[in-house]
Parts: structure tokens; C-alpha cells; sequence
């Protein structure tokens, strides 16, 4: 098993949706959660922080489920401009982040 | 401010070849890493190091070295290159492993992308 599990997609969806993606991981000790966006053949760059209280950014909500292991992120309102792959990070311990395989949205008009 | 820099950014080898990444920082990261990246794994830890003459090892460490002379720099290097290291690598820095204040945020270069025939 994956330390960190995605649905690889591809989510196609209209402008203006609101679009869900999950997370699992397998490390219980983990402490520290991300989502990062990386648009084709370009870098990752951080989307945002998860918090254990959950956590909002505009359109973006990012919810972490200790009990259950499991990430999630909601973009409401899609525009053209999510289109990319988001990449759930999971650090397990002091010194590593581990990356999921990514998650790829297209946004179409 | 030029963020993370890696050179070169494409490459192509032939098995057996040598070579070395080179990762420029400028934010007076202390943490660096060398993760690869290849189509459904996800970033996979090469090496990394968390501070200046220090190295460890990761996720996927067999069949190359690194080295930390200076803070700013990161070398990744192939010593023997073969085909199942064709894949883009990326290089990234955070200020520390702490999980307060965003220290720990990861910050990338642009990616090398490595062909080995």
C-alpha cells in the first residue's frame, strides 16, 4: 500500500462546479498535511496548509480527518484557471514530506 | 530573487554516463532535497540534507550521491547512469523541518529533465 493514496482522476469538470478530491494516508503519526498544485511540466508549489480544524482559502477548503487517515479538498466556483494536477503531501516524520501521485483537474468553459 | 535554480534543465545520457544536478538556493534554506518524479509514482525522496556538509538518505537513494559544500548548494550526482533514471527531477528548500509558521513549507526549482538511452 501507498503511504499516500489519491484518485488519479482525470476530474473533468464545467466552469463554475464544485469539485471534491480525497486523500489517504497510511502513517498515523504524521503531523503536518498539504495539498500542492503543479500545472503541467512545471514545478509543485503549495496550495495551501491543512489544519486540523479544517481550513479555508477563498474557494479552496482543506478538511483533515485523523481518525479516518484522510485528506480532502473542496474547490468551489472552478475556473479555468484550477485546471492542474493537486498533489496531497503528508509529512510522516521530521525530515520527510511524502507526496501523493496527484490528482489532475480540467476545467472546461 | 531567484527562488531554488537548477541547471541543467534537460539531458540526455547514455547508460553508463556520468553526471551532476546542480541546485542553487538564495533563501538561506537549511533543509534540500532531491525528489524524482516519475508518471503515477508521485515525488520520491532521492537524498536530502539538513544543513550545510550534511547528507542523508530517502526514499529511492540507490545509484546516486549528493553533496553539501556550501548552504546554498545541493549537487545531485550519477555516478553510472542507467535507463530507469530517466525521469524529471526536482530540487527544493525549506527554512527547517518545523511545523510552525510555515517553516516547513517546501519551495521547487523548475525541474531537470533526464533522458538516459
Amino acid at each position: 500500500r501507498k503511504e499516500v493514496e489519491q484518485d488519479p482522476g482525470p476530474f473533468n469538470v464545467p466552469e463554475g462546479a464544485t469539485v471534491a478530491f480525497n486523500c489517504t494516508y497510511s502513517n498515523s503519526a504524521s503531523q503536518s498535511f498539504f495539498w500542492y498544485r503543479q500545472d503541467c511540466r512545471k514545478e509543485p508549489k503549495l496550495l495551501m496548509s491543512v489544519y486540523s480544524s479544517g481550513n479555508e482559502d477563498g474557494r479552496f477548503t482543506a478538511q483533515l480527518n485523523r481518525a479516518s487517515q484522510y485528506i480532502s479538498l473542496l474547490i468551489r466556483d472552478s475556473k479555468l484557471s484550477d485546471s492542474a494536477t493537486y498533489l496531497c503531501v503528508v509529512k510522516p516524520n521530521n525530515n520527510d514530506m511524502r507526496f501523493g501521485a496527484g490528482t489532475r483537474l480540467t476545467v472546461k468553459p | 530573487n531567484a527562488g531554488v535554480t537548477q541547471t541543467p534543465k534537460f539531458r540526455v545520457l547514455k547508460t553508463g554516463q556520468s553526471m551532476t544536478l546542480l541546485c542553487a538556493q538564495d533563501m538561506n534554506h537549511e533543509y534540500m532535497y532531491w525528489y524524482r518524479q516519475d508518471p503515477g509514482m508521485g515525488l520520491r525522496l532521492i537524498h536530502y540534507s539538513v544543513g550545510e556538509g550534511t547528507t542523508a538518505k530517502g526514499e529511492v537513494p540507490d545509484g546516486y550521491n549528493v553533496s553539501r559544500l556550501k548552504k546554498q548548494n545541493f549537487l545531485l550526482g550519477l555516478e553510472s547512469a542507467a535507463p530507469s533514471q530517466t525521469s524529471v527531477y526536482f530540487c527544493a528548500s525549506s527554512l527547517s523541518a518545523n511545523d510552525r509558521a510555515g517553516a516547513n513549507v517546501l519551495t521547487f526549482g523548475a525541474g531537470s529533465r533526464l533522458t538516459v538511452l
